[in-house]
Protein backbone atom coordinates (compact mmCIF):
# COMPACT_ATOMS: atom_id res chain seq x y z
CA UNK A 1 0.00 0.00 0.00
CA UNK A 2 1.05 3.50 -0.62
CA UNK A 3 1.77 6.21 2.08
CA UNK A 4 2.52 9.68 2.25
CA UNK A 5 3.78 11.26 5.73
CA UNK A 6 3.94 14.72 6.43
CA UNK A 7 5.15 15.45 9.99
CA UNK A 8 5.02 18.80 10.45
CA UNK A 9 1.81 19.81 10.94
CA UNK A 10 2.15 23.76 11.49
CA UNK A 11 5.14 25.49 10.60
CA UNK A 12 5.97 29.46 10.72
CA UNK A 13 8.53 31.55 9.83
CA UNK A 14 9.47 35.28 9.84
CA UNK A 15 9.89 36.84 6.26
CA UNK A 16 12.70 35.96 4.31
CA UNK A 17 13.76 33.11 6.08
CA UNK A 18 14.05 29.71 4.62
CA UNK A 19 12.08 27.08 5.25
CA UNK A 20 11.77 23.01 4.53
CA UNK A 21 8.75 20.80 4.20
CA UNK A 22 9.61 17.31 4.77
CA UNK A 23 7.53 14.32 2.63
CA UNK A 24 7.68 10.96 3.40
CA UNK A 25 6.57 8.37 1.12
CA UNK A 26 6.07 4.27 1.19
CA UNK A 27 5.57 2.19 -1.77
CA UNK A 28 6.43 -1.10 -3.10
CA UNK A 29 6.12 -0.08 -6.61
CA UNK A 30 9.39 0.99 -8.31
CA UNK A 31 7.60 3.47 -10.86
CA UNK A 32 5.64 6.13 -9.17
CA UNK A 33 5.41 9.81 -9.34
CA UNK A 34 5.63 12.42 -6.13
CA UNK A 35 4.07 15.51 -6.17
CA UNK A 36 3.53 18.67 -4.29
CA UNK A 37 0.34 21.07 -4.23
CA UNK A 38 -0.48 24.01 -2.79
CA UNK A 39 -3.43 25.66 -1.03
CA UNK A 40 -3.88 28.69 -0.32
CA UNK A 41 -5.94 30.70 2.06
CA UNK A 42 -8.38 30.73 -0.85
CA UNK A 43 -8.65 27.01 -0.88
CA UNK A 44 -7.98 25.98 -4.43
CA UNK A 45 -5.11 22.97 -5.02
CA UNK A 46 -2.60 24.31 -7.52
CA UNK A 47 -0.19 21.91 -8.79
CA UNK A 48 3.88 22.56 -8.13
CA UNK A 49 5.59 20.03 -9.23
CA UNK A 50 5.70 16.42 -10.37
CA UNK A 51 8.74 13.54 -10.43
CA UNK A 52 8.82 10.66 -11.46
CA UNK A 53 10.68 7.36 -9.71
CA UNK A 54 13.70 7.31 -12.22
CA UNK A 55 14.74 11.01 -12.30
CA UNK A 56 16.45 12.14 -9.07
CA UNK A 57 17.87 15.44 -10.18
CA UNK A 58 16.58 18.10 -7.87
CA UNK A 59 14.51 20.88 -9.53
CA UNK A 60 15.25 24.51 -8.41
CA UNK A 61 12.02 26.98 -10.11
CA UNK A 62 12.63 30.67 -8.70
CA UNK A 63 12.50 30.40 -4.91
CA UNK A 64 11.29 26.98 -5.13
CA UNK A 65 13.52 23.88 -4.39
CA UNK A 66 12.71 19.90 -4.25
CA UNK A 67 15.30 17.49 -3.67
CA UNK A 68 14.25 13.85 -3.91
CA UNK A 69 15.77 10.79 -2.38
CA UNK A 70 15.27 7.65 -3.42
CA UNK A 71 17.35 6.29 -0.18
CA UNK A 72 15.45 7.65 2.18
CA UNK A 73 11.69 7.88 0.49
CA UNK A 74 11.91 11.69 0.69
CA UNK A 75 10.97 14.48 -1.18
CA UNK A 76 11.48 17.62 0.57
CA UNK A 77 10.34 21.02 -0.35
CA UNK A 78 12.54 24.45 0.38
CA UNK A 79 11.19 27.93 -0.24
CA UNK A 80 13.87 29.94 -0.02
CA UNK A 81 13.34 34.00 1.53
CA UNK A 82 10.38 33.08 2.08
CA UNK A 83 7.34 35.72 1.94
CA UNK A 84 4.03 36.52 3.17
CA UNK A 85 2.24 35.08 -0.40
CA UNK A 86 4.01 31.46 0.15
CA UNK A 87 1.74 30.80 3.18
CA UNK A 88 -0.61 28.07 2.77
CA UNK A 89 -1.05 24.43 3.46
CA UNK A 90 1.31 22.20 0.99
CA UNK A 91 0.25 18.90 0.20
CA UNK A 92 2.36 16.07 -0.73
CA UNK A 93 1.24 13.27 -2.87
CA UNK A 94 2.06 9.46 -4.56
CA UNK A 95 0.45 7.83 -7.32
CA UNK A 96 1.73 4.14 -8.07
CA UNK A 97 2.23 3.05 -11.99
CA UNK A 98 0.83 0.06 -11.08
CA UNK A 99 -2.32 1.72 -9.31
CA UNK A 100 -3.29 3.56 -12.65
CA UNK A 101 -4.04 7.12 -11.58
CA UNK A 102 -4.55 6.33 -7.91
CA UNK A 103 -3.02 8.76 -5.64
CA UNK A 104 -2.48 8.86 -2.32
CA UNK A 105 -2.03 12.55 -0.26
CA UNK A 106 -0.31 13.40 2.84
CA UNK A 107 -1.87 15.39 5.53
CA UNK A 108 -0.38 18.59 4.70
CA UNK A 109 1.79 21.09 6.44
CA UNK A 110 0.41 24.44 6.97
CA UNK A 111 2.82 27.08 6.55
CA UNK A 112 2.47 30.25 8.04
CA UNK A 113 4.75 33.35 6.75
CA UNK A 114 5.28 36.44 9.40
CA UNK A 115 5.94 39.86 7.91
CA UNK B 1 -12.96 30.10 -17.79
CA UNK B 2 -11.96 27.68 -15.68
CA UNK B 3 -10.88 23.75 -16.72
CA UNK B 4 -12.21 22.17 -14.13
CA UNK B 5 -15.82 23.65 -12.92
CA UNK B 6 -17.71 22.69 -9.29
CA UNK B 7 -21.38 23.23 -8.56
CA UNK B 8 -22.77 24.64 -6.04
CA UNK B 9 -19.49 26.01 -4.51
CA UNK B 10 -21.36 25.97 -0.86
CA UNK B 11 -24.59 23.59 -0.11
CA UNK B 12 -26.01 24.00 3.73
CA UNK B 13 -28.61 20.87 3.86
CA UNK B 14 -29.86 18.84 6.46
CA UNK B 15 -29.53 15.39 7.87
CA UNK B 16 -31.45 12.62 5.50
CA UNK B 17 -31.50 14.87 2.69
CA UNK B 18 -30.55 13.53 -0.90
CA UNK B 19 -27.19 16.05 -2.38
CA UNK B 20 -26.09 16.03 -5.43
CA UNK B 21 -22.60 17.80 -6.54
CA UNK B 22 -21.88 18.28 -9.59
CA UNK B 23 -18.21 18.48 -11.85
CA UNK B 24 -17.88 19.28 -15.31
CA UNK B 25 -14.30 19.71 -16.94
CA UNK B 26 -13.24 21.15 -20.86
CA UNK B 27 -9.15 19.63 -20.49
CA UNK B 28 -10.81 16.64 -22.69
CA UNK B 29 -9.36 14.41 -19.13
CA UNK B 30 -10.48 10.97 -19.09
CA UNK B 31 -10.10 10.11 -15.32
CA UNK B 32 -11.63 12.07 -13.00
CA UNK B 33 -11.86 12.20 -9.04
CA UNK B 34 -14.15 12.86 -5.76
CA UNK B 35 -11.87 14.05 -2.82
CA UNK B 36 -13.02 15.04 0.57
CA UNK B 37 -11.03 17.36 2.85
CA UNK B 38 -11.40 17.51 6.40
CA UNK B 39 -9.12 19.26 8.74
CA UNK B 40 -5.90 16.90 9.79
CA UNK B 41 -7.01 14.54 7.55
CA UNK B 42 -5.80 15.96 3.96
CA UNK B 43 -7.54 15.00 1.31
CA UNK B 44 -9.15 11.32 1.33
CA UNK B 45 -10.48 9.73 -2.26
CA UNK B 46 -14.18 8.99 -2.46
CA UNK B 47 -14.45 7.38 -5.98
CA UNK B 48 -12.88 7.76 -9.16
CA UNK B 49 -13.30 7.42 -12.87
CA UNK B 50 -10.96 6.07 -15.20
CA UNK B 51 -13.97 6.41 -18.48
CA UNK B 52 -17.36 6.91 -18.94
CA UNK B 53 -17.69 2.97 -17.94
CA UNK B 54 -15.53 2.55 -15.37
CA UNK B 55 -16.28 3.86 -11.64
CA UNK B 56 -14.24 2.36 -8.46
CA UNK B 57 -14.70 3.16 -4.98
CA UNK B 58 -11.98 4.88 -3.21
CA UNK B 59 -11.11 5.02 0.34
CA UNK B 60 -14.07 6.34 1.75
CA UNK B 61 -16.96 5.64 -0.39
CA UNK B 62 -19.73 4.93 2.25
CA UNK B 63 -22.58 6.91 1.98
CA UNK B 64 -21.55 8.26 -1.44
CA UNK B 65 -22.28 7.32 -4.80
CA UNK B 66 -21.05 8.53 -7.95
CA UNK B 67 -22.67 8.95 -11.86
CA UNK B 68 -20.29 9.30 -14.88
CA UNK B 69 -23.08 11.12 -17.15
CA UNK B 70 -20.15 11.77 -20.09
CA UNK B 71 -16.23 12.25 -20.37
CA UNK B 72 -16.66 15.80 -18.85
CA UNK B 73 -19.04 14.98 -16.27
CA UNK B 74 -18.87 13.65 -13.14
CA UNK B 75 -21.30 14.18 -10.17
CA UNK B 76 -21.23 12.86 -6.58
CA UNK B 77 -24.19 12.30 -4.56
CA UNK B 78 -25.44 11.81 -0.76
CA UNK B 79 -28.14 10.07 -0.56
CA UNK B 80 -29.07 10.38 2.55
CA UNK B 81 -26.79 13.51 4.27
CA UNK B 82 -25.33 12.98 7.91
CA UNK B 83 -23.50 15.68 9.64
CA UNK B 84 -19.78 13.52 9.54
CA UNK B 85 -20.37 14.46 5.58
CA UNK B 86 -19.58 18.00 6.39
CA UNK B 87 -16.86 18.87 4.85
CA UNK B 88 -14.77 20.71 1.16
CA UNK B 89 -15.28 18.29 -1.38
CA UNK B 90 -12.87 18.79 -4.35
CA UNK B 91 -13.61 17.31 -8.20
CA UNK B 92 -10.24 16.67 -9.49
CA UNK B 93 -9.47 15.11 -13.44
CA UNK B 94 -6.16 13.60 -15.03
CA UNK B 95 -5.55 12.73 -18.61
CA UNK B 96 -2.53 10.99 -20.15
CA UNK B 97 1.33 11.10 -18.92
CA UNK B 98 2.28 12.45 -16.45
CA UNK B 99 -0.61 11.83 -14.08
CA UNK B 100 -1.07 15.27 -12.15
CA UNK B 101 -4.14 16.09 -11.30
CA UNK B 102 -5.77 19.74 -11.76
CA UNK B 103 -8.70 20.09 -8.96
CA UNK B 104 -11.70 21.73 -8.89
CA UNK B 105 -12.46 25.23 -7.19
CA UNK B 106 -14.07 23.07 -3.98
CA UNK B 107 -17.50 22.67 -2.80
CA UNK B 108 -18.10 23.28 0.94
CA UNK B 109 -20.79 21.18 2.33
CA UNK B 110 -22.07 21.51 5.72
CA UNK B 111 -25.02 19.09 6.62
CA UNK B 112 -26.85 20.44 9.58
Amino acid sequence: AQKVTQAQTEISVVEKEDVTLDCVYETRDTTYYLFWYKQPPSGELVFLIRRNSFDEQNEISGRYSWNFQKSTSSFNFTITASQVVDSAVYFCALSEAALGQKVTFGTGTKLQVIP
Amino acid sequence: DADVTQTPRNRITKTGKRIMLECSQTKGHDRMYWYRQDPGLGLRLIYYSFDVKDINKGEISDGYSVSRQAQAKFSLSLESAIPNQTALYFCATAGGSPYEQYFGPGTRLTVT
